[in-house]
């Protein structure tokens, strides 16, 4: 079946460690994406890809780090420098840029402790 | 300004009844919009997309899309409980690479 996997679903972590969010999908989808979730503050981008070895900033990328070596995996790094981690972060992809429709992962759940 | 807005909510709705979740926009070059539902602790799914002014059904869903008010809809008829859950409406303004704005998403709960 095709579609999303993001691990580890729960992740906890100390103050200062860095921790790395995986994402693979094997849609074949050109476009991925990183998104934050905070309760009543809906979705917030934080970096998106377009094509492999491409990617821009979003909202809010300050304290996370991206790479797309691959076209289907898409990890995002929460690092130290990130001030308020704990957050929902959802992966999602796209067959092309624009065209809107998302396809999400199920999620991982950060906890800073 | 939000790019995307809706009313937080909660909406509440007898089982049976009609739902309706507004949402507005504040670009007038978007061109797409679509409806996501997610259920507590889950990701988001699409479950509906509009690009024409009008109504489009599929099922018991119901989008509706106002270009020259800025105004998108979902209806749900006969409201199930399964039903509950937070609805997130989304807009693809094509103003850049990064266009599609969410807002932050109407809960909506179904009552038995």
């Amino acid at each position: 079946d095709g579609g999303i996997t993001q691990s580890p679903k729960y992740l906890f972590r100390k103050e200062g460690q860095n921790v790395t969010l995986s994402c693979e999908q094997n849609l074949n989808h050109d476009a991925m994406y990183w998104y934050r979730q905070d309760p009543g503050q809906g979705l917030r981008l934080i970096y998106y890809s377009q094509i492999v070895n491409d990617f821009q900033k979003g909202d809010i990328a300050e304290g996370y780090s991206v790479s797309r070596e691959k076209k289907e995996s898409f990890p995002l790094t929460v690092t130290s420098a990130q001030k308020n981690p704990t957050a929902f972060y959802l992966c999602a992809s796209m067959l092309q840029a624009n065209t809107g429709e998302l396809f999400f992962g199920e999620g991982s759940r950060l906890t800073v402790l | 300004q939000k790019e995307v807005e809706q009313n937080s909510g909660p909406l509440s709705v007898p089982e049976g009844a009609i739902a309706s979740l507004n949402c507005t926009y504040s670009d007038r070059g978007s061109q797409s919009f679509f409806w996501y539902r997610q259920y507590s602790g889950k990701s988001p799914e699409l479950i509906m997309f509009i690009y024409s002014n009008g109504d489009k059904e599929d099922g018991r869903f119901t989008a509706q899309l106002n270009k020259a008010s800025q105004y998108v809809s979902l209806l749900i008829r006969d409201s199930q409980p399964s039903d509950s859950a937070t609805y997130l409406c989304a807009a693809n303004t094509q103003t850049g690479a990064n266009n599609l704005f969410f807002g932050t998403g109407t809960r909506l709960t179904v009552i038995p």
